[in-house]
């Protein structure tokens, strides 16, 4: 099984502070990653597929990017809407497992 | 709009069942893949299984397999997670998650846009 793993566990920023949340995978997964915000008492939602491609609706301060076994998830200029917890998630395996990482909590510094 | 919308979680003893339903509205339930994802209070995002458009491929994750079975009615545009011997550590919101795919450079990406707003399964005594 493919392993995901996310650092750091926790962060602590500012708003208007540029935000590096890093996603590996056990096994390279070509392009095969997404990434998810979720906040307290929601349901996740999805913020980028394919690594880089942004879901519609989703502001342009988030991007992703990396390939391989290395993926990151770079919010540009963080604000109030997006402390949340992030997690990645590996779509390599599909259609099953397309298991997450242990996910990213962004607070508020 | 696109809905899914979980029910049937419940408190359990150990070793009961249950059952969750998810209804889907606002799109053609038979052309897409769904998934349930569970999430134990303070943890992370945990996949739980995974069953095709016409009902014949699924897949489970191990810590259910054998003991969890998800089914799908598309006349009723429902999905079905019969949940048995449930254990202490079965535990979470359980969501249902519609599975999408698009096509880039002529690969195809899947993920999942589409929650529900979960259903809490707790197991105690």
């Amino acid at each position: 099984d493919i392993q995901m793993t996310q650092s750091p566990s926790s962060l602590s920023a500012s708003v208007g502070d540029r935000v590096t949340i890093t996603c590996r995978a056990s096994q390279s997964i070509s392009r095969y990653l997404n990434w998810y915000q979720q906040k307290p008492g929601k349901a996740p939602k999805l913020l980028i597929y394919a690594a880089s491609s942004l879901q519609s609706g989703v502001p342009s301060r988030f991007s992703g990017s990396g390939s391989g076994t290395d993926f990151t998830l770079i919010i540009s200029s963080l604000q109030p809407e997006d402390f949340a917890t992030y997690y990645c998630q590996e779509s390599y395996t599909t259609p099953r497992a397309l298991t997450f990482g242990g996910g990213t909590k962004v607070e508020i510094k | 709009q696109v809905q899914l919308v979980e029910s049937g979680g419940h408190v359990v003893q150990p070793g009961g069942s249950l059952t969750l339903s998810c209804a889907a509205s606002g799109f053609i339930f038979s052309d897409y893949g769904i998934h349930w994802v569970r999430q134990a209070p303070g943890k992370g995002l945990e996949w739980v299984t995974f069953i095709e458009t016409d009902g014949r491929q699924k897949d489970y994750a191990d810590p259910v397999k054998g003991r969890f079975v998800i089914s799908r009615d598309n006349s009723k545009n429902t999905l079905y997670l019969q949940m048995n011997s449930l254990r202490n550590d079965d535990t979470a919101v359980y969501y249902c998650v519609r599975r999408e795919r698009a096509s880039l450079s002529r690969t195809y990406y899947y993920f999942f846009d589409y929650w529900g707003q979960g259903t809490l399964v707790t197991v105690s005594s």
